[in-house]
């Protein structure tokens, strides 16, 4: 079983709908959880941090779900411009900082 | 943001060869990670490399086909010896800004390796 675990997509969605991703994790020791966002042929960065009350910023709405072990990320009015990879990122500390990436999830925003 | 820059940026190579490939970061950081990103698949960390020390290398990955340099806090070399098709992926180098102890991390563009 993969640690991080995301449905690979795509998702294909109109302008202006909201779609939502999940992600599950393994390890329960599992301290930190963060959405990456990662464009084609482009290295990865940080879409935002997940809390354990969940957060908001702007469109986005993340959320983590500690008893079942899956964190979720919640895109509204979708632009052209989220057409990308969303990398769930999952960080337990193990001594040094383990910082492991789900496979990705592919979104597509169409006119 | 940290400012990282990775050369090559991308390359093509013989197999049997080896390639270094440099990063450099725009302000002193404790901790340089690479990565490697093969096609179609997401992250795998290969090593954690820290200034003064040997780099700690994950499961699946030895520092015999993968030599790291850290001589100083700003600066980090990964080397890809002995190449083979299956090392064709993009390497990134990627740090976490030591004051932010947030866990987020910087990327560097990336260098895209091809092996013939």
């Amino acid at each position: 079983r993969k640690e991080v675990e995301q449905d690979p997509g795509p998702f294909n969605v109109p302008e202006g709908a909201t779609v939502a991703f999940n992600c599950t994790y393994s390890n329960s020791a599992s301290q930190s959880f963060f959405w990456y966002r990662q464009d084609c042929r482009k290295e990865p960065k940080l879409l935002m941090s997940v809390y354990s009350s969940g957060n908001e910023d702007g469109r986005f709405t993340a959320q983590l779900n500690r008893a079942s072990q899956y964190i979720s990320l919640l895109i509204r009015d979708s632009k052209l411009s989220d057409s990308a990879t969303y990398l769930c990122v999952v960080n337990y500390y193990t001594g040094r900082r383990a910082l492991t990436f789900g496979s990705g999830t592919r979104l597509q925003v169409q006119p | 943001s940290a400012v990282i820059s990775q050369k090559p940026s991308r390359d093509i190579c013989q197999r049997g060869t080896s390639l270094t490939i440099q990063c450099q970061v725009d302000s002193q950081v404790t901790m340089m990670f690479w990565y490697r990103q093969q096609p179609g698949q997401s992250l795998t960390l290969i090593a954690t490399a820290n200034q003064g020390s040997e780099a700690t290398y994950e499961s699946g990955f030895v520092i015999d086909k993968f030599p790291i340099s850290r001589p100083n806090l700003t600066f980090s070399t990964l080397t890809v010896s002995n190449m083979s098709p299956e090392d064709s992926s993009i390497y990134l180098c990627s740090v976490e800004r030591d004051r932010d102890n947030t866990g987020e991390l910087f990327f560097g563009e990336g260098s895209r390796l091809t092996v013939l």
